[in-house]
Protein backbone atom coordinates (compact mmCIF):
# COMPACT_ATOMS: atom_id res chain seq x y z
CA UNK A 1 0.00 0.00 0.00
CA UNK A 2 1.55 3.77 -0.88
CA UNK A 3 1.64 5.62 1.91
CA UNK A 4 -0.32 8.18 0.22
CA UNK A 5 -2.69 7.31 -2.49
CA UNK A 6 -4.07 10.06 -4.68
CA UNK A 7 -5.71 9.38 -8.52
CA UNK A 8 -3.72 10.96 -10.94
CA UNK A 9 -6.35 12.17 -13.12
CA UNK A 10 -6.90 13.81 -15.35
CA UNK A 11 -10.04 14.82 -13.79
CA UNK A 12 -11.89 16.78 -16.03
CA UNK A 13 -14.41 19.54 -14.85
CA UNK A 14 -16.59 22.34 -16.92
CA UNK A 15 -15.89 26.03 -15.72
CA UNK A 16 -18.46 26.51 -12.68
CA UNK A 17 -18.58 23.34 -11.57
CA UNK A 18 -17.27 21.73 -8.50
CA UNK A 19 -13.63 20.17 -8.26
CA UNK A 20 -13.17 16.89 -5.84
CA UNK A 21 -9.76 15.78 -5.01
CA UNK A 22 -9.39 12.81 -3.07
CA UNK A 23 -6.47 11.56 -1.23
CA UNK A 24 -5.81 8.48 1.40
CA UNK A 25 -3.06 7.73 3.46
CA UNK A 26 -1.61 4.76 5.51
CA UNK A 27 -0.07 6.44 8.92
CA UNK A 28 -2.67 6.00 11.51
CA UNK A 29 -1.11 8.92 14.12
CA UNK A 30 -0.99 11.37 11.21
CA UNK A 31 -2.47 14.91 11.97
CA UNK A 32 -1.73 17.48 9.80
CA UNK A 33 -2.55 17.20 6.28
CA UNK A 34 -1.62 19.68 3.04
CA UNK A 35 -3.13 20.63 0.00
CA UNK A 36 -0.30 21.83 -2.82
CA UNK A 37 -1.34 23.38 -6.25
CA UNK A 38 1.66 22.81 -8.30
CA UNK A 39 1.23 24.39 -11.79
CA UNK A 40 3.28 22.99 -14.60
CA UNK A 41 7.20 23.33 -14.76
CA UNK A 42 6.69 25.76 -11.23
CA UNK A 43 7.20 24.36 -7.65
CA UNK A 44 4.13 23.51 -5.07
CA UNK A 45 2.05 26.19 -3.60
CA UNK A 46 0.59 25.45 -0.10
CA UNK A 47 -3.19 26.49 -0.60
CA UNK A 48 -4.90 24.43 2.57
CA UNK A 49 -3.99 23.15 6.14
CA UNK A 50 -6.34 21.07 7.84
CA UNK A 51 -5.79 19.51 11.25
CA UNK A 52 -9.37 18.66 12.48
CA UNK A 53 -11.73 16.17 11.77
CA UNK A 54 -14.52 18.09 9.43
CA UNK A 55 -14.69 20.88 6.92
CA UNK A 56 -12.41 24.02 6.72
CA UNK A 57 -12.86 26.50 4.16
CA UNK A 58 -11.04 28.94 2.41
CA UNK A 59 -12.49 31.25 -0.57
CA UNK A 60 -13.24 28.41 -3.14
CA UNK A 61 -11.79 25.92 -1.51
CA UNK A 62 -13.02 23.69 1.06
CA UNK A 63 -10.86 20.73 2.54
CA UNK A 64 -12.18 17.77 4.74
CA UNK A 65 -10.78 15.73 7.03
CA UNK A 66 -11.91 12.14 7.99
CA UNK A 67 -9.36 10.42 10.34
CA UNK A 68 -11.03 7.47 10.84
CA UNK A 69 -11.58 6.56 7.33
CA UNK A 70 -7.81 7.99 6.67
CA UNK A 71 -9.14 10.28 3.88
CA UNK A 72 -8.93 13.93 3.44
CA UNK A 73 -9.87 15.89 0.06
CA UNK A 74 -10.29 18.94 -1.27
CA UNK A 75 -13.10 20.41 -3.09
CA UNK A 76 -12.74 23.76 -5.38
CA UNK A 77 -16.43 25.29 -5.84
CA UNK A 78 -16.73 27.26 -9.02
CA UNK A 79 -13.64 25.96 -10.90
CA UNK A 80 -12.38 28.28 -12.97
CA UNK A 81 -10.13 27.30 -16.00
CA UNK A 82 -6.84 29.00 -14.13
CA UNK A 83 -7.69 26.14 -11.00
CA UNK A 84 -6.10 23.70 -13.82
CA UNK A 85 -2.91 22.52 -12.43
CA UNK A 86 -1.78 19.20 -10.42
CA UNK A 87 -3.15 19.44 -6.85
CA UNK A 88 -0.65 17.05 -4.33
CA UNK A 89 -1.73 16.12 -0.90
CA UNK A 90 0.73 15.52 1.64
CA UNK A 91 0.38 14.17 5.06
CA UNK A 92 2.88 14.69 8.59
CA UNK A 93 4.40 11.27 9.37
CA UNK A 94 3.72 10.71 12.92
CA UNK A 95 6.42 7.90 12.87
CA UNK A 96 10.01 8.52 13.17
CA UNK A 97 11.19 11.91 12.03
CA UNK A 98 7.64 14.56 11.28
CA UNK A 99 8.46 14.42 7.16
CA UNK A 100 5.54 15.03 5.05
CA UNK A 101 5.20 12.18 2.23
CA UNK A 102 3.55 13.32 -0.83
CA UNK A 103 0.92 11.39 -2.91
CA UNK A 104 1.33 11.49 -6.66
CA UNK A 105 -1.04 14.36 -7.50
CA UNK A 106 -4.37 14.94 -9.26
CA UNK A 107 -4.20 16.81 -11.87
CA UNK A 108 -7.41 19.21 -12.79
CA UNK A 109 -8.03 20.39 -16.18
CA UNK A 110 -10.82 23.16 -16.05
CA UNK A 111 -12.42 23.58 -19.12
CA UNK A 112 -14.37 26.97 -20.45
CA UNK B 1 10.01 40.06 0.77
CA UNK B 2 10.40 36.66 2.77
CA UNK B 3 10.67 33.39 0.97
CA UNK B 4 12.87 31.01 -0.32
CA UNK B 5 15.05 31.57 -3.57
CA UNK B 6 16.87 28.75 -5.45
CA UNK B 7 19.98 29.25 -8.37
CA UNK B 8 20.26 28.49 -10.80
CA UNK B 9 17.15 27.69 -12.50
CA UNK B 10 18.25 25.84 -15.29
CA UNK B 11 21.41 23.57 -14.92
CA UNK B 12 23.40 21.22 -17.06
CA UNK B 13 25.85 18.75 -16.21
CA UNK B 14 28.35 16.92 -17.58
CA UNK B 15 29.12 13.17 -16.91
CA UNK B 16 31.27 12.56 -13.88
CA UNK B 17 30.74 16.38 -12.86
CA UNK B 18 30.07 17.71 -9.59
CA UNK B 19 27.22 20.38 -9.09
CA UNK B 20 26.12 22.24 -6.22
CA UNK B 21 22.47 24.02 -5.78
CA UNK B 22 21.53 27.02 -4.10
CA UNK B 23 18.73 27.60 -1.82
CA UNK B 24 18.39 30.27 1.00
CA UNK B 25 15.57 31.67 2.81
CA UNK B 26 15.08 34.40 4.53
CA UNK B 27 11.89 33.46 6.51
CA UNK B 28 13.47 32.90 9.94
CA UNK B 29 13.21 29.44 9.63
CA UNK B 30 14.82 26.36 11.61
CA UNK B 31 14.17 23.37 8.78
CA UNK B 32 15.01 23.19 5.34
CA UNK B 33 14.86 20.11 3.06
CA UNK B 34 15.59 18.94 -0.39
CA UNK B 35 13.36 17.09 -2.61
CA UNK B 36 13.90 15.68 -5.95
CA UNK B 37 10.78 15.27 -8.54
CA UNK B 38 10.65 13.31 -11.37
CA UNK B 39 7.45 13.30 -13.78
CA UNK B 40 4.50 11.04 -12.78
CA UNK B 41 6.49 10.93 -9.31
CA UNK B 42 5.24 12.61 -6.04
CA UNK B 43 8.54 14.61 -4.20
CA UNK B 44 11.22 12.28 -2.80
CA UNK B 45 12.87 13.60 0.06
CA UNK B 46 16.53 13.58 -0.46
CA UNK B 47 18.46 15.37 3.16
CA UNK B 48 16.73 17.43 5.55
CA UNK B 49 18.38 20.01 8.05
CA UNK B 50 16.13 20.93 11.47
CA UNK B 51 18.78 23.10 13.07
CA UNK B 52 22.48 24.38 11.40
CA UNK B 53 25.31 22.22 11.63
CA UNK B 54 22.86 19.67 11.93
CA UNK B 55 21.61 17.23 8.69
CA UNK B 56 20.14 14.18 7.80
CA UNK B 57 19.18 11.42 5.24
CA UNK B 58 16.05 11.41 3.87
CA UNK B 59 14.80 8.47 1.75
CA UNK B 60 16.70 9.36 -1.41
CA UNK B 61 20.33 10.18 -0.08
CA UNK B 62 22.82 8.34 -2.43
CA UNK B 63 24.82 10.15 -4.46
CA UNK B 64 23.70 13.55 -2.79
CA UNK B 65 25.53 15.95 -0.38
CA UNK B 66 24.66 18.92 1.68
CA UNK B 67 25.56 21.20 4.35
CA UNK B 68 24.08 23.53 6.90
CA UNK B 69 26.74 26.04 7.72
CA UNK B 70 24.29 29.42 8.30
CA UNK B 71 20.09 29.16 8.88
CA UNK B 72 19.30 31.03 5.78
CA UNK B 73 21.03 28.64 3.70
CA UNK B 74 20.89 24.64 2.92
CA UNK B 75 23.04 24.26 -0.42
CA UNK B 76 22.66 20.71 -2.34
CA UNK B 77 25.54 18.88 -4.39
CA UNK B 78 24.46 16.28 -6.72
CA UNK B 79 27.92 14.04 -6.92
CA UNK B 80 28.76 12.35 -9.89
CA UNK B 81 27.83 8.95 -7.80
CA UNK B 82 24.48 9.96 -8.72
CA UNK B 83 23.10 8.18 -12.35
CA UNK B 84 20.18 9.25 -12.88
CA UNK B 85 20.67 12.68 -11.81
CA UNK B 86 18.33 14.64 -14.50
CA UNK B 87 15.43 16.02 -12.16
CA UNK B 88 13.28 19.05 -11.03
CA UNK B 89 14.95 20.20 -7.31
CA UNK B 90 12.92 21.59 -5.24
CA UNK B 91 14.10 22.92 -1.57
CA UNK B 92 11.41 23.75 1.06
CA UNK B 93 11.27 25.48 4.26
CA UNK B 94 9.38 25.25 7.58
CA UNK B 95 9.23 25.28 11.17
CA UNK B 96 10.85 22.90 13.99
CA UNK B 97 9.15 19.83 13.02
CA UNK B 98 7.92 18.38 16.17
CA UNK B 99 5.31 15.46 16.99
CA UNK B 100 2.94 18.55 18.65
CA UNK B 101 3.88 20.92 16.76
CA UNK B 102 0.56 21.07 14.07
CA UNK B 103 1.44 24.23 11.74
CA UNK B 104 4.96 22.83 10.12
CA UNK B 105 3.67 24.24 6.79
CA UNK B 106 6.72 23.47 4.80
CA UNK B 107 7.01 26.38 1.55
CA UNK B 108 8.99 26.14 -1.71
CA UNK B 109 12.03 27.49 -3.96
CA UNK B 110 10.73 27.87 -7.27
CA UNK B 111 13.11 25.05 -7.97
CA UNK B 112 16.12 24.23 -10.48
CA UNK B 113 15.81 21.93 -12.96
CA UNK B 114 19.01 19.80 -13.73
CA UNK B 115 20.04 17.72 -16.93
CA UNK B 116 22.57 15.32 -17.61
CA UNK B 117 23.92 15.67 -21.30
Amino acid sequence: QKEVEQNSGPLSVPEGAIASLNCTYSDRGSQSFFWYRQYSGKSPELIMSIYSNGDKEDGRFTAQLNKASQYVSLLIRDSQPSDSATYLCAVKWQTGFQKLVFGTGTRLLVSP
Amino acid sequence: DGGITQSPKYLFRKEGQNVTLSCEQNLNHDAMYWYRQDPGQGLRLIYYSQIVNDFQKGDIAEGYSVSREKKESFPLTVTSAQKNPTAFYLCASSTYPTPQALYNEQFFGPGTRLTVL
